[in-house]
Order: structure tokens, then C-alpha cells, then sequence
């Protein structure tokens, strides 16, 4: 499958410990956006990241989240001391270098925070 | 504050009838247009794009953008049953920002 992988698909976590969801572009594509969705609303920017950069994390909480996109390996998003708040869908996307690429997304993972 | 503004609905169409979802967005420098669909419990997926004045046409899917108006359309004819889902619309803004920012959804059913 050539396609945007996340895993896992579901993750649940206990309020205080960590979540960590990763994200492998599809081939070709060298941008990566995370997004989190919540029940029955709209996905909301978070991150969008180059290899070793992050382009721009305005959407990002400013405490407990982190990203990156390492030189080898998978895209991660990291929430660090969940609180039940952080439970949703969050979606990673990647698209090619050229400007108006569409972005591609992969199934998600669903946190539930307990 | 950058938004893209779509009817929630639910929108409900018979079988076989076009539907027509809307979208109005803020930035007026913004490039590209994008459709989604989503079904329940799973993820976006494309189905058009948009970039220039006019109408794209996609088998049974048309794409209209007016940027004077900052109004992009997509009507499905002939619509199905299987096309019961929610359609996302989304902008790519102007500047080097590469994120789309995206509508809150609009809920399409369509009745057999």
C-alpha cells in the first residue's frame, strides 16, 4: 500500500501518561500536516513539517504537544500527560514539494484518553 | 483569523437528483480549492480540486470557484445512495503557507 500510513489505528491512553502516533508519507511526498479531529466537528490544522523542520506549528498547543519529522523513519506526534480533552481523531497528511499539491490522508488513529 | 464556511445541513436529496454543497471563504488571496468526502468513523478523502475561474468537471462530480465572490460549489448529479457522507471543503491560503484549512463539513444523505 502506497498510501499515507498512520499507526496505531486505535490508542488508549490513561489521564497523565504519553501518547505517541506516527506517520509515514506516501512515497514521493516530502511534507507532512497533522490535523485532530473531534467528534462531529472539523479537522483543525496543527503542524506541518519538512524532514528535520518544522514549517509552521500555529495550530499546536503550546503545552504537552510536540512533532517531528526525522531524517529516517516515521512522522510522530507526541502528547505528552493526556487529559481526557486530547481524545479524538487525528489525521496525518502528506502532499508533494510543488505548491498547490493536494494533500492525501491516512486512515488516523483514534485516541481515547480514560 | 482565516475561515472557509460550509451549511452543516444535513442536506437531504432524492435518488438520481443533483446535489449542490457550498462554500464561502475569507482570505481572498487564497490559490487552491479542494473537496473531501468523509465518511463515518473514516478518513478525507479527494475527490476534486479546484484553481482557476469556471468549472471542472469529474464523471459525476463539477467543481465551480468565482474568487470574486470567494465562492467554490460542488454539485454531484445523479446522486447515490453511496454518496451519503460528509463533504469537506478546503483552501489552501494565500503566501507560502502549505496547510489547508478546512470548512466544518456539510452532511449529504441521499434518499433511495
Amino acid at each position: 500500500n502506497a498510501g499515507v500510513m498512520q499507526n496505531p489505528r486505535h490508542l488508549v491512553r490513561r489521564r497523565g501518561q504519553e501518547a505517541r502516533l506516527r506517520c509515514s508519507p506516501m512515497k514521493g511526498h516530502s511534507h507532512v500536516y497533522w490535523y485532530r479531529q473531534l467528534p462531529e466537528e472539523g479537522l483543525k490544522f496543527m503542524v506541518y513539517l519538512q524532514k528535520e523542520n518544522i514549517i509552521d506549528e500555529s495550530g499546536m498547543p503550546k503545552e504537552r504537544f510536540s512533532a517531528e519529522f526525522p531524517k529516517e523513519g516515521p512522522s510522530i506526534l507526541r502528547i505528552q500527560q493526556v487529559v481526557r480533552g486530547d481524545s479524538a481523531a487525528y489525521f496525518c497528511a502528506s502532499s508533494r514539494a510543488n505548491d498547490n499539491s493536494p494533500l492525501h490522508f491516512g486512515n488516523g488513529t483514534r485516541l481515547t484518553v480514560t | 483569523q482565516k475561515e472557509v464556511e460550509q451549511n452543516s445541513g444535513p442536506l437531504s436529496v432524492p435518488e438520481g437528483a443533483i446535489a449542490s454543497l457550498n462554500c464561502t471563504y475569507s482570505d481572498r488571496g487564497s490559490q487552491s480549492f479542494f473537496w473531501y468526502r468523509q465518511y463515518s468513523g473514516k478518513s478525507p478523502e479527494l475527490i476534486m480540486f479546484i484553481y482557476s475561474n469556471g468549472d471542472k468537471e469529474d464523471g459525476r462530480f463539477t467543481a465551480q470557484l468565482n474568487k470574486a465572490s470567494q465562492y467554490v460549489s460542488l454539485l454531484i448529479r445523479d446522486s447515490q445512495p453511496s454518496d451519503s457522507a460528509t463533504y469537506l471543503c478546503a483552501v489552501k491560503a494565500s503566501g507560502s503557507a502549505r496547510q489547508l484549512t478546512f470548512g466544518s463539513g456539510t452532511q449529504l444523505t441521499v434518499l433511495p
